[in-house]
């Protein structure tokens, strides 16, 4: 059974630090993997999306990284801001057309 | 642009009460889901479906049912509602085939209190 842990829990930065959120999934055989933002009493915002066959993706100030081998992800961002502040989830899907498995999420908060 | 619509977005019911929560996603995706969140245990998958008219079991499916008769909606519906359901339910889609690729979309959730 395919199990998602994100490391740290929770994480307190000051305002432009750049920082790394960490993702682990037990079984490499995944289609591909999707990091998320969710702020508090919303719902889910996809931020990046990383095939199987893809090392990364960046979007602005975000940089995602898997190594399907060794079964990790990791989330960069780059010089932090309050409004980085958020639950961010990682999420692996199995094979096409299946549902996604979540990790418990990293909360970050960024103080100015 | 509305993407994937959840209704109602919240709501309270007594314990044994019935209700019905109706997702509805505009981008002609094949596949929709339905999760439940939380505190600490992050979002699992309740049923799914990857087609009009079909439906199947995901990890914590007792409690439930769900239709999907129409291929842009969804229902999840409670039929004896329990504490124990007391959570925000996540309604999500999917393309399929060629687009399978792409990122689930989700609507905004319900947050459903049951007494």
């Amino acid at each position: 059974k395919q199990e998602v842990t994100q490391i740290p829990a929770a994480l307190s930065v000051p305002e432009g630090e750049n920082l790394v959120l960490n993702c682990s999934f037990t079984d490499s055989a995944i289609y591909n993997l999707q990091w998320f933002r969710q702020d508090p009493g919303k719902g889910l915002t996809s931020l990046l999306l990383i095939q199987s066959s893809q090392r990364e993706q960046t979007s602005g100030r975000l940089n995602a990284s898997l190594d399907k081998s060794s079964g990790r992800s990791t989330l960069y961002i780059a010089a932090s801001q309050p409004g980085d502040s958020a639950t961010y989830l990682c999420a692996v899907r199995g094979q096409a057309g299946t549902a996604l498995i979540f990790g418990k999420g990293t909360t970050l908060s960024v103080s100015s | 642009n509305a993407g994937v619509t959840q209704t109602p977005k919240f709501r309270v019911l007594k314990t044994g009460q019935s209700m019905t929560l109706l997702c509805a996603q505009d981008m002609n995706h094949e596949y929709m889901y339905w999760y439940r969140q939380d505190p600490g245990m992050g979002l699992r998958l309740i049923h799914y479906s990857v087609g009009e008219g079909t439906t199947a079991k995901g990890e914590v499916p007792d409690g439930y049912n769900v239709s999907r008769l129409k291929k842009q909606n969804f229902l999840l519906g409670l039929e004896s509602a329990a504490p124990s359901q007391t959570s925000v339910y996540f309604c999500a889609s999917s393309p399929f085939g060629r687009w399978d690729g792409q990122p689930q979309h989700f609507g905004d959730g319900t947050r459903l209190s049951i007494l």
